[in-house]
């Protein structure tokens, strides 16, 4: 039982250049999270999935993009990446409005 | 808007010193306050949940407290272990399918 599993764990970009961060669950959970966490600023959600097929925007969304095709997974893409996006990336999940759980987070930087 | 507040930002206390951290909220109707742990490099941990004003829970050195304005984290007798930032996230009535964090109270324990 892994829990929460997010891919890859460290990541340096070019300005400009896409990613995607891949987040998985095993623990059969409905909703499922991506936060950002910046020095002095905490955790700030930029979109959230209430269920497979579903997302919908959090407080600091622009830059990003999510899918949620499979129930399990959850993926935050970056299409043209800006050093402002800079962060540490977690991903979480929950049982519909109870506790989430987080992964081990994902340390990107733009250059 | 929904707000929460963590103070202080940061406490240094020697191995066996008691104290508090607070966690004040503004909210349209409280759905659940959280606790969680998280040490450098790592993803928050999950503490505890309180859902009613008056509820207690209590795990090892920990114990927190709601009321309806704020909540407390009572640390008994640590030690440097206890060493981590310690985090506060709410649900409410308006965003419950959202976890709202506050910037979190960095604890150094001494030895």
């Amino acid at each position: 039982n892994a829990g929460v599993t997010q891919t890859p764990k460290f990541r340096v970009l070019k300005t400009g250049q896409s990613m995607t961060l891949l987040c998985a669950q095993d623990m059969n959970h409905e909703y499922m999270y991506w936060y950002r966490q910046d020095p002095g600023m905490g955790l700030r959600l930029i979109h959230y999935s209430v269920g497979e097929g579903t997302t919908a925007k959090g407080e600091v969304p622009d830059g990003y993009n999510v899918s949620r095709l499979k129930k399990q997974n959850f993926l935050l893409g970056l299409e043209s990446a800006a050093p402002s996006q800079t962060s540490v990336y977690f991903c979480a999940s929950s049982y519909m409005n109870t506790e989430a759980f987080f992964g081990q987070g994902t340390r990107l930087t733009v250059v | 808007e929904d707000q929460v507040t963590q103070s202080p930002e940061a406490l240094r206390l020697q191995e066996g010193e008691s104290s508090s951290l607070n966690c004040s909220y503004t909210v349209s109707g409280l759905r659940g306050l959280f606790w969680y742990r998280q040490d450098p490099g790592k993803g928050p941990e999950f503490l505890f949940t309180l859902y009613s004003a008056g509820e207690e829970k209590e795990k090892e050195r920990l114990k927190a407290t709601l009321t309806k304005k704020e909540s407390f984290l009572h640390i008994t007798a640590p030690k440097p272990e206890d060493s981590a930032t310690y985090l506060c996230a709410v649900r409410t009535k308006g965003s419950a399918r959202q976890l709202t964090f506050g910037s979190g109270t960095q604890l150094t324990v001494l030895p």
